[in-house]
């Protein structure tokens, strides 16, 4: 069955430290979503990407980050320069349509230092 | 705006009994309904949806939840645990024109041996 696949399961940074991390969404996907979770907290939505632009994004989707689709198959966060606030899990999604379900990805863990 | 609340952080039952997960949804119109669940070091797996239709949605691993429009509920039940069930789960919402999903903050579900 397909999947969603994300790469790294983890990694840590230090403060200030730009920071990458790279999804790959369901082949004939064409919505690709990021969401995150801090410990202990709800998963919070962060951006969704479609036709090669943005086109939802939250309020903690600031400057700071941005989303790419450098090629076919990968779909990437980029967290310029990292806060000790960023540290969460890193869920991506992909969608068929905005109406078809979201299927996730195992999740990256970022520990910021 | 859009808001979901899971009744319980944790909720434990033992092997064989009902399980039963609450989960309540504000939104001004009528919404798509999720539960995700998320293993242990693994990413979000979808259970069950309500998008139209039938109010009783029956999903993977023995699962069902209702959709009562009147309580703005929409349980999760499982007739007779199993050990395996031992899970987090979420409860989630996304309007029909939307891209991001709203996530409640999850129900940890212990089983008893």
């Amino acid at each position: 069955e397909p999947e969603v696949t994300q790469t790294p399961s983890h990694q840590v940074t230090q403060m200030g430290q730009e920071v990458i991390l790279r999804c790959v969404p369901i082949s004939n996907h064409l919505y690709f979503y990021w969401y995150r979770q801090i410990l202990g907290q709800k998963v919070e939505f962060l951006v969704s990407f479609y036709n090669n632009e943005i086109s939802e994004k939250s309020e903690i989707f600031d400057d700071q980050f941005s989303v790419e689709r450098p090629d076919g198959s990968n779909f990437t966060l980029k967290i310029r320069s990292t806060k000790l606030e960023d540290s969460a899990m890193y869920f991506c999604a992909s969608s068929e349509s905005v109406q078809e379900t979201q299927y996730f990805g195992p999740g990256t863990r970022l520990l910021v230092l | 705006a859009q808001s979901v609340t899971q009744l319980g952080s944790h909720v434990s039952v033992s092997e064989g009994a009902l399980v039963l997960l609450r989960c309540n949804y504000s939104s001004s119109v009528p919404p798509y309904l999720f539960w995700y669940v998320q293993y242990p070091n693994q990413g979000l797996q979808l259970l069950l949806k309500y998008t139209t239709g039938a109010t009783l949605v029956k999903g993977i691993n023995g699962f069902e939840a209702e959709f009562k429009k009147s309580e703005t509920s929409f349980h999760l039940t499982k007739p007779s645990a199993h050990m395996s069930d031992a899970a987090e789960y979420f409860c989630a919402v996304r309007l029909n024109r939307d891209d991001k999903i709203i996530f409640g903050k999850g129900t940890r579900l212990h089983i008893l041996p």
